[in-house]
């Protein structure tokens, strides 16, 4: 149980083109989820927290214009950049709380986007 | 809001050996702390945790210890093998119990 889906796995973009994020959760239902980014050899940084329903929460330096967050449904959260630059080339990864097995903190599978 | 300082950054021991990463968090409210494994180009996973109203927990080679007083908790492998090779990462929760802050991570490396 807990199954975070997260796609697509990996995807290459033009600078200044937009790229969508996908994050379900496939066998529960997730009231908020998070957005991570990771840079090579680097920890995982929150970006944002997505609460269904509502706006999301960005933490200091996320530039919210730029990352767009739509969390519609119990079980889809969407990342969108927009006008991508190389600079945003990262390691994008989303989580979610399961409420089950204690805090149950879920992890998607990640998306590697590279911005050319 | 809670910081989370994990050492050291890198660690190599020989096959068989014990490994132990330490961390500590600032926010004396947190009480839900994850340990993470990551290998390369993965997502964590979560490999062991603990809460705040326990000191230890061991499952198999891995056990964690929890140390509220001085704010710091530790992750021991006993008996490693190459395949426990990766990048771990402690985490503890804010007081809000709802966002999880990382420390930096751990390389581990395991020789044969």
């Amino acid at each position: 149980g807990a199954v975070v889906s997260q796609h697509p796995s990996w995807v290459i973009c033009k600078s200044g083109t937009s790229v969508k994020i996908e994050c379900r959760s496939l066998d529960f239902q997730a009231t908020t989820m998070f957005w991570y980014r990771q840079f090579p050899k680097q920890s995982l940084m929150l970006m944002a927290t997505s609460n269904e329903g509502s706006k999301a929460t960005y933490e200091q330096g996320v530039e919210k214009d730029k990352f767009l967050i739509n969390h519609a449904s119990l079980t889809l959260s969407t990342l969108t950049v927009t006008s991508a630059h190389p600079e945003d080339s990262s390691f994008y990864i989303c989580s979610a709380r399961s409420g089950t097995r204690g805090y149950g903190y879920t992890f998607g599978s990640g998306t590697r986007l590279t911005v050319v | 809001g809670e910081n989370v300082e994990q050492h050291p950054s890198t660690l190599s021991v020989q096959e068989g050996d014990s490994a132990v990463i330490k961390c500590t968090y600032s926010d004396s409210a947190s009480n839900y702390f994850p340990w993470y494994k990551q290998e390369l180009g993965k997502r964590p996973q979560l490999i062991i945790d603990i809460r705040s109203n326990v000191g230890e927990k061991k499952d198999q080679r891995i056990a964690v210890t929890l140390n509220k007083t001085a704010k710091h908790f530790s992750l021991h492998i006993t008996e490693t093998q190459p395949e426990d090779s990766a990048v771990y990462f402690c985490a503890a929760t804010d007081s809000g119990y709802s966002t999880l802050t990382f420390g930096k991570g751990t390389m581990l490396l395991v020789s044969p």
